[in-house]
């Protein structure tokens, strides 16, 4: 059974920085590009970043490029979002995702956790 | 940048069969595949639909996808609605400058 489970949320003061941990299990992670996928309370889902299955290739929604760092440690399983000079439109629900296609690049999301709570209020 | 649009909301009753559009702005709807999430209250999303037309496993074959390239769109049909079927939808495809596109979602309710 495929589980990716999300940690390091919380709340975190503007322009202050936070690192997104998720762990994957059920399926050969370093087979796969994974996606990082927010949604705002009440709001629509928007993409953020993705890696793919060997950190060869990365991309950014322009809403965060320059600020949050996408990374993979693929021998421990495991997706990172670094967040830095967070504002308070980055207050989201975060979800890690896995991706459809066996070493491709970005195409669309099979697997979802089940989100972290990040939450940027002075 | 391409843009996928949604219906804001659609609802029927129990039992009848309901349509969600998403249509592509800019570039072939056939050309990229298309993804189908559904995110009850509360939850986090599922996916029902991937590439295109194809249902993972465990989803209900009462939900279906497909693609009309007249109106460069994408489809989800629900038949057989059931209450549990109210959420949110959001359709998501992507091309070569654009990774991964979500479309606005459409909100079902099921009366």
């Amino acid at each position: 059974e495929v589980q990716l489970v999300e940690s390091g949320g919380g709340l975190v003061q503007p322009g202050r920085s936070l690192r997104l941990s998720c762990a994957a299990s059920g399926f050969t992670f370093d087979d796969y590009a994974m996606h990082w996928v927010r949604q705002a309370p009440g709001k629509g889902l928007e993409w953020v970043s993705g890696i793919n299955w060997n950190s060869g290739s990365i991309a950014y929604a322009e809403s965060v490029e320059g600020r949050f760092t996408i990374s993979r440690d693929n021998a421990k399983n495991s997706l990172y979002l670094q967040m830095n000079s967070l504002r308070a439109e980055d207050t989201a629900f975060y979800y890690c995702a896995k991706d459809i296609s066996w070493r491709d690049w970005l195409r669309g999301v099979d697997y979802w956790g089940q989100g972290t709570l990040v939450t940027v209020s002075s | 940048n391409f843009m996928l649009t949604q219906p804001h909301s659609v609802s029927d009753s129990p039992g009848k069969t309901v349509t969600i559009s998403c249509t592509r702005s800019s570039g072939s709807i056939a050309s990229n595949y298309v993804q189908w999430y559904q995110q009850r209250p509360g939850s986090s999303p599922t996916t029902v639909i991937y590439e295109d037309s194809q249902r993972p496993s465990g989803v209900p074959d009462r939900f279906s996808g497909s693609i009309d390239t007249s109106s460069n769109s994408a489809s989800l049909t629900i038949s057989g609605l059931k209450t549990e079927d109210a959420a949110d939808y959001y359709c998501q495809s992507y091309d070569g400058s654009n990774p991964c596109v979500f479309g606005g979602g459409t909100k079902l309710t099921v009366l």
